[in-house]
């Protein structure tokens, strides 16, 4: 079964940091491209990263440049989202997303991990 | 970037009657444009890509239609499983790639 399992999510104060992991099995990750996407509370959906295949290629939504760093293991078909300096407006949960093709729809999503950031 | 606006915000349809969900970008997207699902508590599932071709495992119920800057997603004899919230996707010009804000069926 192709699937995607998201962790690592949990309540972090304000400035702190937290790092998400994003499983992935059924496929051969190393083939795909990836996203992170994050939902706000009771909000729409907002592309966070992508990261091509080999990991060269990495864009990051204006919101999380300079803050957030999206990368990839082939070798454990894993992905990462770490977060530092975090805010208030990062409260999401977040989703790891695969691309169909390059630069394409969004077809396996992770079930989500939930980020707090809270004092 | 490429904004895109989705109507109505709310849709009230009774099962079995046809739903029409609109989506609007603010300049071409031509065909890349996706169309997800999303159940309470569930993550978003993948209808519909390039604006008409249904993703593997779809019901064909569920179709896809336009280009440019405008695309409508037909629900033809609605479901109680259907009642959910829809999102539309652009992809054609990203990064960013944006979504819609939602339309959310709900039972008339």
């Amino acid at each position: 079964e192709v699937q995607l399992v998201e962790s690592g999510g949990g309540l972090v104060q304000p400035g702190g940091s937290l790092r998400l992991s994003c499983a992935a099995s059924g496929f051969t990750f190393s083939s795909y491209e990836m996203n992170w996407v994050r939902q706000a509370p009771g909000k729409g959906l907002e592309w966070v990263s992508y990261i091509s295949s080999s990991g060269s290629t990495i864009y990051y939504a204006d919101s999380v440049k300079g803050r957030f760093t999206i990368s990839r293991d082939n070798a454990k078909n894993s992905l990462y989202l770490q977060m530092n300096s975090l805010r208030a407006e990062d409260t999401a949960v977040y989703y790891c997303a695969r691309d169909r093709i390059q630069f394409d729809a969004f077809d396996i999503w992770g079930q989500g991990t939930m980020v707090t950031v809270s004092s | 970037e490429i904004v895109m606006t989705q109507s109505p915000a709310t849709l009230s349809v009774s099962p079995g009657e046809r739903a029409t969900l609109s989506c609007r970008a603010s300049q071409s997207v031509s065909s890349n444009l996706a169309w997800y699902q999303q159940k309470p508590g569930q993550a978003p599932r993948l209808l519909i890509y390039g604006a008409s071709t249904r993703a593997t495992g779809i019901p064909a119920r569920f179709s896809g239609s336009g280009s440019g800057t405008e695309f409508t997603l037909t629900i033809s004899s609605l479901q109680s499983e259907d009642f959910a919230v829809y999102y539309c996707q652009q992809y054609n010009n990203w990064p960013p790639n944006t979504f819609g804000q939602g339309t959310k069926l709900e039972i008339k």
